[in-house]
């Protein structure tokens, strides 16, 4: 089955440690996105990816970093600097800009608690 | 720039009661129009989708029309029942470049009681 896998589930970190969450995709879609959801803004867009090798700043990137050295995986780091972690992180990919439309896939989820 | 307005919610409705729920945009160019769908505790779905003007998406007995002249997508479903509880997102993008973010309205929770 295709789809996009995010792991784990539920992580609870310490206040003040970075945090790196998983994002794997087997779609074979060039471009992948971040984004955080928080009850009543909706979902907000932290980085993206439109190919390997290249990502872009969202509308709240400030304390967040990614990488995209695999076309299949983009995993974000939740530094130290993000004064409001706890939220729940999604990750979408998309076929990129070959497509007709921008359809976006998401993955189940993963709910980041600080402590 | 481009943004979605999401009619303010919560909303709870009876089972086979009727469902509208509103979406304008404002967009500089013409974008394609998404709703997606959020049961608890999961990721988003795409549940319909429209690519240009007067265009009905449909899907699960929901209904949206993009209307050009009143830049609107609203949703629709004629019976709710109770597993249609979830939130749900407006959307546009662009397909080019460095456009082809989604933009998302807030949501909107829709509670079905039997």
């Amino acid at each position: 089955d295709g789809g996009i896998t995010q792991s784990p589930k539920y992580l609870f970190r310490k206040e003040g440690q970075n945090v790196t969450l998983s994002c794997e995709q087997n779609l074979n879609h060039d471009a992948m996105y971040w984004y955080r959801q928080d009850p009543g803004q909706g979902l907000r867009l932290i980085y993206y990816s439109q190919i390997v090798n290249d990502f872009q700043k969202g509308d709240i990137a400030e304390g967040y970093s990614v990488s995209r050295e695999k076309k299949e995986s983009f995993p974000l780091t939740v530094t130290s600097a993000q004064k409001n972690p706890t939220a729940f992180y999604l990750c979408a990919s998309s076929i990129g800009e070959a497509a007709e439309y921008n359809e976006q896939f998401f993955g189940p989820g993963t709910r980041l608690t600080v402590l | 720039g481009d943004s979605v307005t999401q009619m303010e919610g919560p909303v709870t409705l009876s089972e086979e009661a009727f469902l509208t729920i509103n979406c304008t945009y404002t967009a500089t160019g013409y974008p394609s129009l998404f709703w997606y769908v959020q049961y608890p505790g999961e990721g988003l779905q795409l549940l319909l989708k429209a690519t240009k003007a007067d265009d009905k998406g449909s899907n699960k007995g929901f209904e949206a029309t993009y209307r050009k002249e009143t830049t609107s997508f609203h949703l629709e479903k004629g019976s709710v029942q109770v597993s249609d509880s979830a939130v749900y997102f407006c959307a546009l993008s662009y397909y080019t470049g460095a456009n082809s973010k989604l933009t998302f309205g807030k949501g909107i929770t829709l509670s079905v009681r039997p």
